[in-house]
């Protein structure tokens, strides 16, 4: 079966950093993205990674263990705008469609 | 260059009653999928378009179909509407890679739909 798991809701503090975990069981794996969505708007894509190891990408890193099925999404220098829900997503190439399997979201609320 | 566009933006609906969502995909792209976003959820598949023709469909009845047409615009149909399809619908575009699937999805700002 597909299943990804991740933590509903966290709290932190404005400056800080913060890291998003995220588990998953899937077949045709290939390829784990976050995304950032803010209440009522649409996705919008932070990071994606395919082979083991840390993508930077200035205050958002992502790192992936494909051999674990696990992956985290690492924020630092915390701002208020941060605070939204983060979706990890893991693509599956089943069916050759490369559908976008989601987690349920983690709920980041960045306090000052 | 056009992002990925979806109408209407809001809907508000009856149960029983039928609605159709439309998506025009960014430019160059080919490829449409849907997902069902229910508040405090994440996205689920609910099938994806490629030339036409459904390629792969998630765990959604019936109800639910669709079209795409030759300029890959597409709409997600649902008939016989229950309070529990009422949802934030997104509409995703891609472009099919030869042999690899397709690429990287962009989301439109999707329809809020809400069944009474």
């Amino acid at each position: 079966g597909q299943n990804i798991d991740q933590p509903t809701e966290m709290t932190a503090t404005e400056g800080a950093i913060v890291q998003i975990n995220c588990t998953y069981q899937t077949s045709g794996f290939n390829g784990l993205f976050w995304y950032q969505q803010h209440a009522g708007e649409a996705p919008t894509f932070l990071s994606y990674n395919v082979l083991d190891g840390l993508e930077e990408k200035g205050r958002f890193s992502s790192f992936l263990s494909r051999s674990k099925g696990y992956s985290y999404l690492l924020l630092k220098e915390l701002q208020m705008k941060d605070s939204a829900s983060y979706l990890c997503a893991v693509r599956d190439n089943s069916g050759a469609t490369n559908k976008l399997i989601f987690g349920t979201g983690t709920l980041l609320a960045v306090q000052p | 260059d056009a992002g990925v566009t979806q109408s209407p933006t809001h809907l508000i609906k009856t149960r029983g009653q039928q609605v159709t969502l439309r998506c025009s995909p960014k430019s160059g792209h080919d490829t449409v999928s849907w997902y069902q976003q229910a508040l405090g959820q994440g996205p689920q598949f609910i099938f994806q378009y490629y030339e036409e023709e459904e390629r792969q469909r998630g765990n959604f009845p019936d109800r639910f179909s669709g079209h795409q047409f030759p300029n890959y615009s597409s709409e997600l149909n649902v008939n016989a509407l229950l309070l529990g399809d009422s949802a934030l619908y997104l509409c995703a575009s891609s472009k099919r890679l030869r042999d690899r699937g397709v690429g990287e999805q962009y989301f439109g700002p999707g329809t809020r739909l809400t069944v009474t």
